[in-house]
């Protein structure tokens, strides 16, 4: 079952522009991770954010957690052609037993 | 390093038959855990290996099994194959996988049932 939902679904946008896209979860998480996968090939680690943490950063990106709405956001900014992919939360509940639970993701496109 | 390697890349079999798909992990990673990527489903999470030892395993009937070898290799076979198997099947490697941090992604195995 899914345990994170990301929003929106699909996101188009013109290069420059940030990209903002959010993900809610529905059970207390250990952490909160973000990835990007280009064009069905495997996924890239972006960020990692643990629950007793609030806000991240690295290089463009920003991730926010808010663990009493359990929900998260993923922020690029200055969008790049380059950023055009799908990007997925995922979260650990710990104890293994589900792995990664990962969402269904966000196809961000990025307008030359 | 070089990176998790997956092979083969790409397959393609007929319902019934059997298929054993290869992960290699980043040097010195122990754990391998393998996804299965679908349109409908999403990411979801087959197993994870440890040392050789299957420490999960995820909500997938008996026909999906795998190992792992003493040097972190692993291999996932699936028998009987269905056409709901067709899907991307990817592997992430890690130093350890409990609690689930940063996973390292192969490129995948996409499995086509005709």
């Amino acid at each position: 079952s899914q345990q994170g939902e990301e929003d929106p679904q699909a996101l188009s946008i013109q290069e420059g522009e940030n990209a903002t896209m959010n993900c809610s979860y529905k059970t207390s998480i250990n952490n909160l991770q973000w990835y990007r996968q280009n064009s069905g090939r495997g996924l890239v680690h972006l960020i990692l954010i643990r629950s007793n943490e609030r806000e991240k950063h690295s290089g463009r990106l920003r991730v926010t957690l808010d663990t009493s709405k359990k929900s998260s956001s993923l922020l690029i900014t200055a969008s790049r052609a380059a950023d055009t992919a799908s990007y997925f939360c995922a979260t650990e509940t710990g104890g293994g037993a589900d792995g990664l639970t990962f969402g269904k993701g966000t196809h961000l496109i990025i307008q030359p | 390093k070089a990176g998790v390697t997956q092979t083969p890349r790409y397959l393609i079999k007929t319902r019934g038959q059997q298929v054993t798909l290869s992960c290699s992990p980043i040097s010195g990673h122990r754990s391998v855990s393998w996804y299965q990527q679908t349109p409908g489903q999403g990411l979801q999470f087959l197993f994870e290996y440890f040392s050789e030892t299957q420490r999960n395993k995820g909500n997938f009937p008996g026909r999906f099994s795998g190992r792992q070898f003493s040097n972190s290799r692993s291999e996932m076979n699936v028998s009987t194959l269905e056409l709901g198997d067709s899907a991307l099947y990817l592997c992430a490697s890690s130093l350890v996988a409990i609690p689930y941090n940063e996973q390292f992604f192969g490129p995948g195995t996409r499995l086509t049932v005709l």
